[in-house]
């Protein structure tokens, strides 16, 4: 099956530093990825839509400066938390579609997300 | 608008007892996918089902099965014979023009407990 990776599972920071989280296919081309926050005992919420090549779509109420998102290859995206705060902890997971017209078209396969958590 | 609703937050049962996890879905498209999805202790999600608004056939896969009626607007998912090994979280899942790149949005979860 199509494998999504995420880079570091675990996470430990202070305050006020910045924290890049990857996420990438490793066995198919992802043209879209999403970017999810999950907190404890609660639903994943979608923060923002990467396509690669061109800028995220975020949510409502999601800061795009501070949650910086880069989708610079088919197979690579990266979320980069910056200046974090001890509100930021939580759990994040991206998950990633396949190109239309190719492997995996379509489908949408999860990481297995990264926990942060800032001093 | 889309929503999710999962109205169960906590089921305990005894191993061996059948489970039945509620779902309703709102949605004003005629084209959508419904999902669920499994995310034990160590939080990975495991995709267990995918289903589009055409085919209201329900399915068998094992001990689970899944029953989608349009009519409520339901998508409820049953573990027979539950083990200990079902114990998790479940959250059933929404997306319209799913195959356009729509998103999925997600219930509040259900988090099984079966103990032995």
């Amino acid at each position: 099956g199509a494998v999504v990776s995420q880079h570091p599972s675990r996470v430990i920071c202070k305050s006020g530093t910045s924290v890049k989280i990857e996420c990438r296919s490793l066995d198919f081309q992802a043209t879209t990825m999403f970017w999810y926050r999950q907190f404890p005992k609660k639903s994943l919420m979608l923060m923002a839509t990467s396509n690669e090549g061109s800028k995220a779509t975020y949510e409502q109420g999601v800061e795009k400066d501070k949650f910086l998102i880069n989708h610079a290859s088919l197979t690579l995206s990266t979320l980069t938390v910056t200046s974090a705060h001890p509100e930021d902890s939580s759990f994040y997971i991206c998950s990633a579609r396949g190109v239309s017209g190719r492997a995996r078209a379509d489908e949408q396969f999860f990481g297995p997300g990264t926990r942060l958590t800032v001093l | 608008a889309q929503k999710v609703t999962q109205a169960q937050t906590e089921i305990s049962v005894v191993e061996k007892e059948d489970v039945t996890l509620d779902c309703v879905y709102e949605t004003r498209d005629t084209t959508y996918y419904l999902f669920w999805y499994k995310q034990p202790p160590s939080g990975e999600l495991v995709f267990l089902i995918r289903r589009n608004s055409f085919d209201e056939q329900n399915e068998i896969s094992g001990r689970y099965s899944w029953n989608f009626q349009k009519s409520t607007s339901s998508f409820n998912f049953t573990i027979t014979a539950s083990q200990v090994v079902d114990s998790a979280v479940y959250f059933c899942a929404l997306s319209a023009r799913y195959n356009q790149g729509g998103k999925l949005i997600f219930g509040q979860g259900t988090e099984l407990s079966v103990k032995p």
